[in-house]
């Protein structure tokens, strides 16, 4: 059981370039989050989804979309890098309410690096 | 959501108890209080969450005061590997979907040897 995992860990991208982050989870979890950490900052929440087909907007959704083909994973996409989007990008999933659970418990990957020259 | 007060910064020896606190005076009867701990470029890591009794697990135990407007975090044997920023969080259950987790500033535990 690997839990949460992020891919890659980290990556240099210049400006203007594309790429995707993917995220994995092997605990049959129904919520999957984006988050980014800032230096100085606490995490902020990009993108969300409820279920494999959904996605929702977090706080910071400008310049990046998603997408939640399967249930299992989770994708952040950055169509046109900027340095603003330099940070540290966390997945995180959590069971739905109410599947035996009684909380929403998020449980983390270990971060992607990414830094936009 | 509840805000919470944690103060900035704790030390504690290594093999003895690290006694974290956590004020959310405003909490509501439907909120939860959460622990997370964040040790330095790591993702965040749950520890452990109640509603208003005392909890126990293998990581720590939480204790709630009987009004819920503040919490204690226990870690009865720190170890150097406690060394980390620790989350108080109060929310509720989500509405329809699941909203973000708001983490504050927290407290930066440092155990020495």
């Amino acid at each position: 059981n690997a839990g949460v995992t992020q891919t890659p860990k980290f990556r240099v991208l210049k400006t203007g370039q594309s790429m995707t982050l993917l995220c994995a989870q092997d605990m049959n979890h129904e919520y999957m989050y984006w988050y980014r950490q800032d230096p100085g900052m606490g995490l902020r929440l990009i993108h969300y989804s409820v279920g494999e087909g959904t996605t929702a907007k977090g706080e910071v959704p400008d310049g990046y979309n998603v997408s939640r083909l399967k249930k299992q994973n989770f994708l952040l996409g950055l169509e046109s890098a900027a340095p603003s989007q330099t940070s540290v990008y966390f997945c995180a999933s959590s069971p739905r309410p109410g599947q035996g659970f009684i909380t929403d418990t998020q449980y983390f990957g270990p971060g992607t690096r990414l830094t936009v020259l | 959501d509840a805000k919470t007060t944690q103060p900035p910064s704790m030390d504690c020896a290594e093999g003895r108890a690290a006694n974290l606190p956590c004020n959310h005076s405003t909490i509501s009867g439907n909120e939860y209080v959460y622990w997370y701990r964040q040790i330095h470029s790591q993702g965040p890591q749950y520890i452990i969450h109640g509603l208003k009794n005392n909890e126990t697990n293998e990581m720590a135990s939480l204790i709630i005061t009987e009004d819920r407007k503040s919490s204690t975090l226990i870690l009865p044997h720190a170890t150097l590997r406690d060394t980390a920023v620790y989350y108080c969080i109060v929310r509720g259950l989500p509405q329809g979907g699941s909203e973000k987790l708001v983490f504050g500033k927290g407290t930066k535990l440092t155990v020495n040897p």
